[in-house]
């Protein structure tokens, strides 16, 4: 099955500056690749999610970059706000079946 | 506003009791919903796939009679938690799919035994 590996498992970074989460992926099946933001109490909300057959997509501050040779894909959030502040997860599968879920990034922006 | 919704956000029972969750997708017809147990400070587990007018398929090392899941209707999950016990206390997360979107997820059910 599919197993998704997620780094780091903490970023600080101070107010303005750019994050970047890094995640792989095992199952060269998988065609769905979302990430959610989770804030403390609260479901997973997706913030943005890329297809296989795209390598990057971009979405005001936030956007992802596949790369399905190597099985990575990547969040990036530039000028970072502390709203950012939150648990972000990845995740990989088929958009209509199931996804499985790294194990988390918890995002802190310093003032 | 919210598609899916979960219901209750929020239960303590005493163990040795079973818990009933409700998961209803709120204006379209799922025909397959996911169950998810996230414990504090960790990630989101598959625990099973709840298919509507059939058996749930439930991921490796899930109790399939601990976790009771019925998918009675298009828009209706039900997952007991079975003879619950300290051990089960656990944010639980349900999801659907919806036709040429992405997966909507629950606002979850917080389940403390005591």
């Amino acid at each position: 099955g599919e197993n998704v590996e997620q780094h780091p498992s903490t970023l600080s970074v101070q107010e303005g500056d750019s994050a970047v989460i890094k995640c792989t992926y095992s199952d060269s099946a998988s065609n769905y690749f979302p990430w959610y933001k989770q804030e403390l109490g609260k479901g997973p909300q997706l913030i943005i999610d890329i297809r296989s057959n795209v390598g990057e997509k971009k979405d005001q501050r936030i956007a992802v970059t596949l790369n399905k040779t190597a099985k990575h894909f990547s969040l990036h959030i530039t000028e970072t706000q502390p709203e950012d502040s939150a648990v972000y997860f990845c995740a990989a599968g088929n958009r209509d079946d199931k996804i499985i879920f790294g194990k988390g990034t918890r995002l802190h922006i310093l003032p | 506003g919210a598609v899916v919704s979960q219901h209750p956000s929020w239960v303590i029972c005493k163990s040795g009791t079973s818990v009933k969750i409700e998961c209803r997708s709120l204006d379209f017809q799922a025909t397959t919903m996911f169950w998810y147990r996230q414990f504090p400070k960790q990630s989101l587990m598959l625990m099973a796939t709840s298919n509507e007018g059939s058996k749930a398929t439930y991921e490796q090392g899930v109790e399939k009679d601990k976790f009771l899941i019925n998918h009675a209707s298009l828009t209706l999950s039900t997952l007991t938690v079975t003879s619950a016990h300290p051990e089960d206390s656990s944010f639980y997360i349900c999801s659907a799919p919806k036709s040429n979107q992405p997966q909507h997820f629950g606002d979850g059910t917080r389940l403390s035994i005591l």
